[in-house]
């Protein structure tokens, strides 16, 4: 029983490329979330899914977009990546408005 | 727009102390709070969920309480211990949107030997 995993751990970007951020969870949950967190930012929610088939703007989306594959994976696309988004990002799903799991997060440099 | 805020940002107690947490929000009309610890480089790992018709929950020495009315919540950690430095992170959901945790900035803690 993983929980939530999270790939690639680390990423290092040049301004401009794209990638995308895979999350996967095996227990089962209904919504899954996209957060990220700054130094004295906070974690601050870009994107969620409460449902397979579904998908939500959060705090701060503008940049990304989101791809609920499946019940398991959810992932995060920077389609042309910028300094700003610097960051680390955690993955967490729930079962609807239970309490959320995260993973272990993706640190991502923009250069 | 909700406002959480977690006072004090850093705290410092000897082994044995209890540890009480503060966190404060402004709109009152909430789904659930959540009580979350992170270690440095780590994800979060959650330490308790208070519905918002609730006052209290315990786990182990870990006690939270709610207050929606005037917008508190407080954490108590009984008989702290060296493996309790890390941070904690308060968030809240919103009764018309419930998955959009809104969180605080964390309190950072040390507990020394």
């Amino acid at each position: 029983n993983a929980g939530v995993t999270q790939t690639p751990k680390f990423q290092v970007l040049k301004t401009g490329q794209s990638m995308t951020l895979q999350c996967a969870q095996d227990m089962n949950h209904n919504s899954m979330y996209w957060y990220r967190q700054d130094p004295g930012m906070g974690l601050r929610l870009i994107y969620y899914s409460a449902s397979e088939g579904t998908t939500d703007k959060g705090e701060v989306p503008n940049g990304y977009n989101v791809s609920r594959l499946n019940k398991r994976e959810f992932s995060l696309r920077l389609e042309s990546a910028a300094p700003s988004q610097t960051s680390v990002y955690f993955c967490a799903s729930s079962e609807w408005a239970d309490t959320q799991y995260f993973g272990p997060g993706t640190r991502l440099t923009v250069l | 727009k909700q406002e959480v805020t977690q006072i004090p940002a850093a705290l410092s107690v000897p082994e044995g102390e209890n540890l009480v947490l503060n966190c404060s929000f402004t709109d009152s009309a909430i789904y659930n709070l959540q009580w979350f610890r992170q270690d440095p480089g780590k994800g979060l790992t959650s330490l308790l969920l208070i519905q918002s018709s609730q006052r209290e929950q315990t786990s182990g020495r870990l006690n939270a309480s709610l207050d929606k009315s005037s917008g508190r919540s407080t954490l108590y950690i009984a008989a702290s211990q060296p493996g309790d430095s890390a941070t904690y992170l308060c968030a809240v959901s919103k009764s018309d949107s419930w998955g959009k945790l809104q969180f605080g900035a964390g309190t950072q803690v040390v507990v020394t030997p």
